[in-house]
């Protein structure tokens, strides 16, 4: 079956520009996660959501960061006035649920995000 | 911060077993041990978790050492495919959310 998609795979912009990252979690997965890696890094928590509410974003850096899921299934990661150090690759996960439950995560590729 | 310490890099010999380390001699009584793996330019992917017990799997196998302070994940015959950063985490079965990923070990496959 399909897995978690995430677009575009690769995102170039200019610093103070206003990015969005779309992910399409595995069908019926209540749960989504949103994490960043930088090169030579582990993946970096940012937020997660269970159904369309935010459960934790205690790992967004500041307020320009941003994310939304508005009817449970796909997610947008919204970063505004873009900064050289937001480069990265932001990766999404989903799983079926985030709470009393077996906790394997299903990543997407990624989206690769350089901010010039 | 990261709860688990693992070497950096490790090499092994294609079809030999590999053994990747994992120490987490904070781990509390209810916290799981999870592997993930990371080919190069993928998302992470899930391997295995346990408890105390060793666990197998169509991927690998997890030995939990007694006092839990420490782990083995074990690919019994390593591919070339198996070229990956190896993720050790340690968290509640019951708390949803966040995984908290370390640095990992890069593990290096060679024919």
């Amino acid at each position: 079956g399909a897995g978690v998609s995430q677009t575009p795979s690769n995102k170039v912009t200019e610093k103070g520009k206003y990015v969005e990252l779309r992910c399409d979690p595995i069908s019926g997965h209540t749960a989504l996660y949103w994490y960043r890696q930088s090169l030579g890094q582990g993946p970096e928590f940012l937020i997660y959501f269970q159904g369309t509410g935010a459960a934790d974003d205690s790992g967004l850096p500041n307020d320009r960061f941003f994310a939304v899921r508005p009817e449970g299934s796909v997610s947008t990661l919204k970063i505004q006035r873009t900064e050289r150090g937001d480069s990265a690759v932001y990766l999404c996960a989903s799983s079926p649920q985030a709470g009393f439950s077996y906790n394997e995560q299903f990543f997407g590729p990624g989206t690769r995000l350089t901010v010039l | 911060d990261a709860k688990t310490t693992q070497p950096p890099s490790m090499d092994c010999a294609e079809g030999r077993a590999a053994n990747l380390p994992c120490n987490h001699s904070t781990i509390s009584g209810n916290e799981y041990v999870y592997w993930y793996r990371q080919i190069h330019s993928q998302g992470p992917q899930y391997i295995i978790h346990g408890l105390k017990n060793n666990e197998t799997n169509e991927m690998a196998s997890l030995i939990i050492t007694e006092d839990r302070k420490s782990s083995t994940l074990i690919l019994p015959h390593a591919t070339l495919r198996d070229t990956a950063v190896y993720y050790c985490i340690v968290r509640a079965y019951n708390q949803g959310g966040k995984l908290i990923f370390g640095q990992g070990t890069e593990l290096s496959v060679k024919p």
